[in-house]
């Protein structure tokens, strides 16, 4: 079957930095997503990998491994407005999107 | 990034009435959109795939004469929810697929729009 794994919830300190892990198993692999969701709002895109290793992106990286299915999402500098939830989400062999439920990520002052 | 406007924002409705959303892609086209729904503190669940020029794809479970989803053009999909009922009240959200690039630098990427909340009386 198809599963995602990511922590429910993770805390962390503005200015701080945290990263959020994810492992996935899927039929097929083209590529894997990282979305931010803040509340009551529609995901917007953060990042794309498909090959391995690291793709920054400002304050944003995103690693990925494929042959340990495992990606994770580093987020630098944290500000309050980071706070929100992150969605990993490979691409399935049939280009779907694979959902799991994400990380909340709560930003303390 | 690409845009995606969805439309309206949000609606309230009596039950036994029907209700289109209209998803667009703003500046490129988009042969693929999908149809989420999110209840609260849940993650996405696709609907359905759509398809422009031909028949929407629904995922099991899903009433395809229920929700009704036209995608006539490469940058307008819409999805009409016939006769609403109090469990259908949701959150909608739809994306576009923007399928881009030259050679082997191409991207697949799905961006959201801001989504829809539906809430049936």
């Amino acid at each position: 079957g198809q599963n995602i794994d990511q922590p429910t919830e993770m805390t962390a300190t503005e200015g701080a930095i945290v990263q959020i892990n994810c492992t996935y198993q899927t039929s097929g692999f083209n590529g894997l997503f990282w979305y931010q969701q803040h509340a009551g709002e529609a995901p917007t895109f953060l990042s794309y990998n498909v090959l391995d290793g690291l793709e920054e992106k400002g304050r944003f990286s995103s690693f990925l491994s494929r042959s340990k299915g495992y990606s994770y999402l580093l987020l630098k500098e944290l500000q309050m407005k980071d706070s929100a939830s992150y969605l990993c989400a490979p691409m399935d062999s049939n280009y779907q999107l694979i959902w799991g439920a994400g990380t909340k990520l709560i930003i303390k002052p | 990034g690409a845009v995606v406007s969805q439309h309206p924002s949000w609606v309230i409705c009596k039950s036994g009435t029907s209700v289109k959303i209209e998803c667009r892609s703003l500046d490129f086209q988009a042969t693929t959109m999908f149809w989420y729904r999110q209840f609260p503190k849940q993650s996405l669940m696709l609907m359905a795939t759509s398809n422009e020029g031909s028949k929407a794809t629904y995922e099991q479970g899903v009433e395809k004469d229920k929700f009704l989803i036209n995608h006539a053009s490469l940058t307008l999909s819409t999805l009409t929810v016939t006769s609403a009922h109090p469990e259908d009240s949701s959150f909608y959200i739809c994306s576009a697929r923007d399928f881009a690039g030259e050679g082997g630098l191409k991207t697949d990427t799905q961006y959201f729009g801001p989504g829809t909340r539906l809430t049936v009386l």
